[in-house]
């Protein structure tokens, strides 16, 4: 199993250009959901989706858009890249099961790392 | 809305000595707390996890955490450190209602002197 895929590992955007964060997973989990990790801010919730077609926002979702079209991927996009969206972004998966309303254990990406220039 | 505080952005210890990173939580709800490890360069992964159940939590490497309702903590302890637990902790929350938000705390960076 390779877990949550996350591509690219790196990227440096100039401001204002615009790209997609891939995500993928192959453990047929219907949580899936996006974080940014900042130096002494922890993570913080982007965006979240309990199942195909189904998405929600986190704590700081402005300047990012999310779809879910199919169970296994949930990519994010910066439509107009800023500096302040310099960060290491990581996705992560969950089994979540809609009668009990319970995340199982995160797994998460091994991260995509985003200079804004 | 959740939140959950991590008192001490860094604390270093010695090898075999205790340790105790602290967690408190705030939610008008029962809470779901957990705690995560992230090593350099990786993603996080789950150490253990607290559903309403045992409030005397184990997880693996030797960590546990205890749920106490009355002081809205959720510390994690290891009695003996060693060189490898060097890593930055993660304390989360979500609730029942809030399922589908894991909000997690700023961190602790752990240190393990020679």
């Amino acid at each position: 199993n390779a877990g949550v895929t996350q591509t690219p590992k790196f990227q440096v955007l100039k401001t204002g250009q615009s790209m997609t964060l891939q995500c993928a997973q192959d453990m047929n989990h219907e949580y899936m959901s996006w974080y940014r990790q900042d130096p002494g801010m922890g993570l913080r919730l982007i965006h979240y989706s309990v199942g195909a077609g189904i998405t929600d926002q986190g704590e700081v979702p402005n300047g990012y858009n999310v779809s879910r079209s199919t169970t296994e991927d949930f990519p994010l996009r910066l439509l107009s890249a800023a500096p302040s969206q310099t960060s290491v972004y990581f996705c992560a998966s969950s089994y979540w099961q809609a009668g009990t309303r319970g995340t199982g254990e995160l797994f998460f990406g091994e991260g995509s790392r985003l200079t804004v220039l | 809305a959740q939140s959950v505080t991590q008192l001490g952005s860094h604390v270093s210890v010695s090898e075999g000595a205790l340790v105790l990173l602290r967690c408190n939580y705030s939610s008008s709800v029962p809470p779901y707390l957990f705690w995560y490890v992230q090593y350099p360069n990786q993603g996080l992964q789950l150490l253990l996890k607290y559903t309403s159940a045992a409030t005397l939590v184990k997880g693996i490497n030797g960590f546990e955490a205890e749920f106490k309702k009355s002081e809205t903590s959720f510390h994690l302890t290891k009695p003996s450190a060693h060189m490898s637990d060097a890593a930055e902790y993660f304390c989360a929350v979500s609730t029942y209602s809030s399922a589908s938000k894991i909000i997690f705390g700023s961190g602790t960076r752990l240190s393990i002197r020679p």
